[in-house]
């Protein structure tokens, strides 16, 4: 059974820089399992944000960016802000289906 | 823009089934694939399965094979995920979420289906 591992909590300064990760205990993240990230704020839906590595949608700002980084599917953001507080899930395509880290708390500080 | 609105939440007894429905508007409806998604209180999200809007064609959870069914209803533009047999650890938040190929793109407000005695 695979499971996505991600860093449980993170604190990061306003204007700073953090990259948070995506790991999956079979083996490397690759291209192949289209790896994806959701913000989610509380009490709201989840939104997508960066999709097949490092693909944004239209509403995803700027200083989100995803990367394969060691083995591992990464998110950075450049330039925090505030409103970056969040909980922040990555996703794979594995096996037919679709399997979700555990999230990672991000804490704007 | 894309909307989806989901039926409203529920209170059900363990051994009962529920059937949610997310109604959908602003896009081509069979364009994009339908998942669903539960997130349990205080918990990560969980991947329930998929269905193909083109052809109903639907794709499952292992965990949640034989007891949940996905349809669809393209006159209405509506999706619908019963989830049967439930127990206490289904209580969650159900999200539909419309899928590009390789997207979650948009989601549903969420529906809050608690289990309870």
């Amino acid at each position: 059974q695979t499971v996505v591992t991600q860093e449980p909590s993170v604190t990061v300064s306003p204007g700073g820089t953090v990259t948070l990760t995506c790991a999956s205990n079979t083996g490397a993240v690759t291209n192949a399992h289209y790896p994806g990230w959701l913000q989610q704020k509380p009490g709201q839906a989840p939104m997508s944000l960066i999709y097949s590595i490092n693909d944004k949608h239209s509403w995803t700002p700027a200083r989100f960016s995803g990367s394969l980084l060691g083995g591992k599917a990464a998110l950075t953001l450049s330039g925090v802000v505030p409103e970056d507080e969040a909980e922040y899930y990555c996703l794979i395509y594995s096996g037919g289906g679709i399997i979700f880290g555990g999230g990672t708390k991000l804490t704007v500080l | 823009q894309v909307h989806l609105v989901q039926s409203g939440g529920e209170l059900k007894k363990p051994g009962t089934s529920v059937k949610v429905s997310c109604k959908t508007s602003g896009y081509i409806f069979s364009n994009y694939a339908l998942s669903w998604v539960r997130q349990a209180p205080g918990q990560g999200l969980e991947w329930m399965g998929w269905i193909a809007t083109h052809n109903g064609n639907t794709n499952y959870a292992r965990r949640f094979q034989g007891r949940i069914t996905m349809t669809t209803d393209t006159s209405t533009r509506t999706a619908y995920m019963e989830l049967r047999t439930l127990t206490t650890d289904d209580t969650a938040v159900y999200f539909c979420v419309v899928v590009a190929a390789t997207s979650f793109d948009f989601w549903g407000p969420g529906t809050l289906i608690t289990v309870s005695p």
